[in-house]
Formats: C-alpha cells, structure tokens, sequence
C-alpha cells in the first residue's frame, strides 16, 4: 500500500542546533515534494518545494534533500530558534494516486528549547 | 489580499443536521481542495477542483459533497452530519495541482 511516513514523536532540540526531520514513502514515484508548516490552530504554510529530478534546495536557514533512491526527504533548520517550534508536513504529487493533488504525512512537531 | 477565507470558524451541530462550510479566495488560483485533519492522522484530501467547473473525490469523499460556484469559491457540505465527521477542516487553494497550496484558517466542526 501507499505510504508516507513522518516521526510522529516529537524532535527536541536545543536552540542553536541543525534539526533534521524525515519523511519516507513507500509505494510513489514523486514528480514533487514539499514541505510546510503549521502552527497550533492555523492552517500550514508553505515552505519549500523540490522536484525529481533535484537533489537539493536551499532558502535561507531551511534545506531539503530529495533522494528517489532511498523514498527519502529530508528537511534541515540550520540554527533553529524557539521560533522555529511548529509541526512540519511532508506533502508529495504523484500520479500513483490518481489524482492530481498532494498526498500529506502527518507531520512531526519540532519543540526548539532555549 | 485576504488570502483564504473559510466561515465559519466554530460550529457544534447534532448528529443528522447538515450544514454548508464555505470557503473563498482572492488570488485567481484555478484549483481548490478541501481536507479534513484529525489528531494523528494529517492531513486528508476530501475533494478538490483543479480548475472551476470541474470536481473529484479526494481520499476521504464519503458524507460529502462540494460545489465550485466560481472560481473564487468553493464549498463543502455535509447532509447528514455523524459523529466521525468531527474534525478541523481545511479549504487551499493553488495555481495548479502539482503547485503551492494556500491554506485558510480552518473550521472546527464537533458533531454530537
């Protein structure tokens, strides 16, 4: 079956710190993926985008890696800040799903600590 | 621009009303989408327009229906409302379906 997985435990990390967060899939052939963030009560924001045929890309403290090898995301917050504490959702298009919208992970909550 | 607009923001019904969740935006963006999201589970697609006049059943399309009125607004209803539909519900919009969703702010739906 089609999956995307996403560490539904929470990451802590000292302020200061890289975090780095994964989300995997299983059963896809991406043509996109992004990631977003949401925070309590609101709904996501967009961050990033990266396509297939990418393997990285930057914007400013934010970097995600895209291997089609290993099914793999990463998300990378270089000096992450207690500002940065939200959940993040990994979302990804693929015609595998018949239809023409993203499929999301559930999301992993990211706790910066001063 | 207002970006997303969703009303309303609360709603308590009982088990079998039905109710209208609307949502509108301002950015000319030809698709639309509802989604449904539940502790633990993300977010889930419940139907999406990828451009005005046309409809889709997403993931989760049972209970519902929706309307595209125009391209600026798109609405989701429940018939016959049941407990399992209680959820925070999420209307986005984008240029394409492959692209960038805006999400509105959400409408927090108890069915008792």
């Amino acid at each position: 079956s089609q999956k995307i997985e996403q560490n539904s435990e929470a990451l802590n990390i000292q302020e200061g710190k890289t975090a780095t967060l994964t989300c995997n899939y299983t059963n896809y052939s991406p043509a996109y993926l992004q990631w977003y963030r949401q925070d309590p009560g609101r709904g996501p924001v967009f961050l990033l985008l990266i396509r297939e045929n990418e393997k990285e890309k930057r914007k400013e403290r934010l970097k995600v890696t895209f291997d089609t090898t290993l099914k793999q995301s990463l998300f990378h917050i270089t000096a992450s800040q207690p500002a940065d504490s939200a959940t993040y959702l990994c979302a990804l298009y693929s015609l595998d799903t018949g239809r023409r919208a993203l499929t999301f992970g559930s999301g992993t909550r990211l706790q910066v600590q001063p | 621009n207002a970006g997303v607009t969703q009303t309303p923001k609360f709603q308590v019904l009982k088990t079998g009303q039905s109710m209208t969740l609307q949502c509108a935006q301002d950015m000319n963006h030809n698709s639309m989408y509802w989604y449904r999201q539940d502790p633990g589970m993300g977010l889930r697609l419940i139907y999406y327009s990828a451009s005005e006049g046309t409809t889709d059943k997403g993931e989760v399309p049972n209970g519902y229906n929706v309307s595209r009125l125009n391209k600026r607004e798109f609405s989701l209803r429940l018939e016959s409302a049941a407990p399992s539909q209680t959820s925070v519900y999420f209307c986005a919009s984008g240029t394409g379906v492959a692209d960038t969703q805006y999400f509105g702010p959400g409408t927090r739906l108890t069915v008792l």
